[in-house]
């Protein structure tokens, strides 16, 4: 069975501790793997695409690395904007566009 | 991407009545989907609603609880039907632009009651 697993549940951080976030999964065959951040009470603002292992995207304090198993993302000297819950999604060869959520991080920065 | 519109962004029902949700996207777009997001949870896809023909629904989810409809490729709705206070949850729109990474709408808050 397809499934994706985040960890931790959640995250505390000061402002400045750099840290990381992981997205475990076991597929059939991926055909992609995304992350979104969500914040409270609005939909999921799309953040990286990766595709195969070893590819790696940025933006700003964000890195996102993929492996044959897992992604992970590294948010390099975090501040209190960076409060949100990322979510991990991947899609399934063979099942169209259809996506698989983890349960997503939800991360807090304190000043 | 896409921009996206949901009405209504927040509604509070009674239980036994119906809301239809609206989904507008601000160009053509091949693929539009419908999640549920259930407190402190993460997305479930509900349907995949295809313009021209019937939604097709994932395990769990009934045309009769959650018909959809999408008259062109820009707009869909969905049909929360005879609601209880299970169905509180957010419900969002999606869709499938650039290759096939989905971007979502604000969502729209349901309170049954």
């Amino acid at each position: 069975e397809d499934q994706v697993t985040q960890s931790p549940e959640a995250l505390r951080l000061q402002e400045g501790e750099s840290s990381s976030l992981n997205c475990s999964y076991t597929v059939s065959g991926l055909r992609g793997l995304f992350w979104y951040r969500q914040d409270p009470g609005k939909g999921p603002e799309f953040l990286f695409t990766l595709y195969s292992a070893g590819e790696e995207k940025e933006k700003e304090r964000l890195k996102a690395t993929l492996t044959k198993k897992e992604s992970f993302l590294h948010i390099t000297a975090p501040k209190p904007e960076d409060s949100a819950t990322y979510l991990c999604a991947v899609q399934v060869s063979g099942t169209g566009n259809q996506f698989y959520f983890g349960t997503g991080t939800s991360l807090t920065v304190i000043p | 991407s896409a921009v996206i519109s949901q009405k209504p962004s927040r509604d509070i029902c009674q239980r036994g009545t119906s809301l239809t949700i609206q989904c507008q996207v601000d160009s053509q777009v091949t693929m539009m989907f419908w999640y549920r997001q259930q407190p402190g949870q993460s997305l479930t896809l509900i349907a995949t609603a295809n313009q021209g023909s019937e939604a097709t629904y994932e395990s769990g989810f009934v045309i009769d609880k959650f018909p959809i409809s999408r008259p062109n490729l820009t707009f869909s709705t969905l049909t929360v039907s005879n609601m209880s206070p299970e169905d509180s949850s957010i419900y969002l729109c999606s869709v499938a632009v650039w290759k096939e990474t989905q971007y979502f709408g604000p969502g729209t808050r349901l309170l049954v009651l």
